[in-house]
């Protein structure tokens, strides 16, 4: 089976809890993030994006929170479900790059 | 809309045998994107395509060849496989439609490579 799991830093949940998921990145020159899943045997999926014009954003169930003054980002999951269980990648670009830079990844496990 | 087709989507090599694994794209994307992926290592870009007729090194370019066939293909070679490349190799495009646009990667679902 899919073995991107190995060696991430992994949160367990109990499904109906609120999820929260930290990422940090190194690069001050970058405005542009994103939040993507990935699911076993499957490729990654946008989740959600932000601008560093902005320091929050929601959408179905997920806020992404972002802190340009220590370089952080998070991503907040409410009343986390089964099928929310996968691995969760930030990604961050400086505005105009034509490249992405991906952190590790964080497994979310989500138990009945 | 398939989005991001790849094919094959599992393959075994033996070492210094040669493959190309394709890639398609139905969204009228300019840039186009190969990676790997590793247990620990996450994402890591192998070449890149930011529209048609260009291509650039990523991260992790050595032993690979790339080529954009059109708007809509990007292909990936590997000439004389090595153990080391056995990974999962995806795919990816977004629209780019401008110096001050930013948009996400959409991702295939991935070829499973292992080279024996």
């Amino acid at each position: 089976g899919e073995s991107v799991g190995l060696h991430l830093p992994t949160l367990s949940v109990q499904e109906g809890d609120n999820s929260i998921i930290n990422c940090a990145y190194s690069n001050s020159a970058s405005d542009y993030f994103i939040w993507y899943k990935q699911e076993s045997g499957k490729g990654p999926q946008f989740i959600i994006d932000i601008r560093s014009n902005m320091d929050k954003r929601q959408g179905q169930r997920v806020t992404v929170l972002l802190n340009k003054t220590v370089k952080h980002l998070s991503l907040q999951i409410a009343a986390t479900q089964p099928g929310d269980s996968a691995v969760y990648f930030c990604a961050e670009t400086p505005m105009g790059y034509s490249t992405l830079t991906f952190g590790k990844g964080t497994m979310l496990l989500v138990s009945p | 809309n398939a989005g991001v087709t790849q094919t094959p989507k599992f393959q075994v090599l033996k070492t210094g045998q040669s493959m190309t694994l394709q890639c398609a794209q139905d969204m009228n994307h300019n840039s186009m994107y190969w990676y790997r992926q590793d247990p620990g290592m996450g994402l890591r870009l192998i070449y890149y395509s930011a529209s048609e007729g260009t291509t650039d090194k990523g991260e992790v370019p050595n032993g690979y060849n790339v080529s954009r066939l059109n708007k809509r293909e990007f292909s990936l070679r590997l000439e004389s496989a090595a153990p080391s490349q056995t990974s999962v190799y995806f795919c990816a495009s977004r629209p780019d439609r401008g110096h001050s646009d930013n948009s996400p990667l959409h991702f295939g679902n991935g070829t499973r490579l292992t080279v024996t």
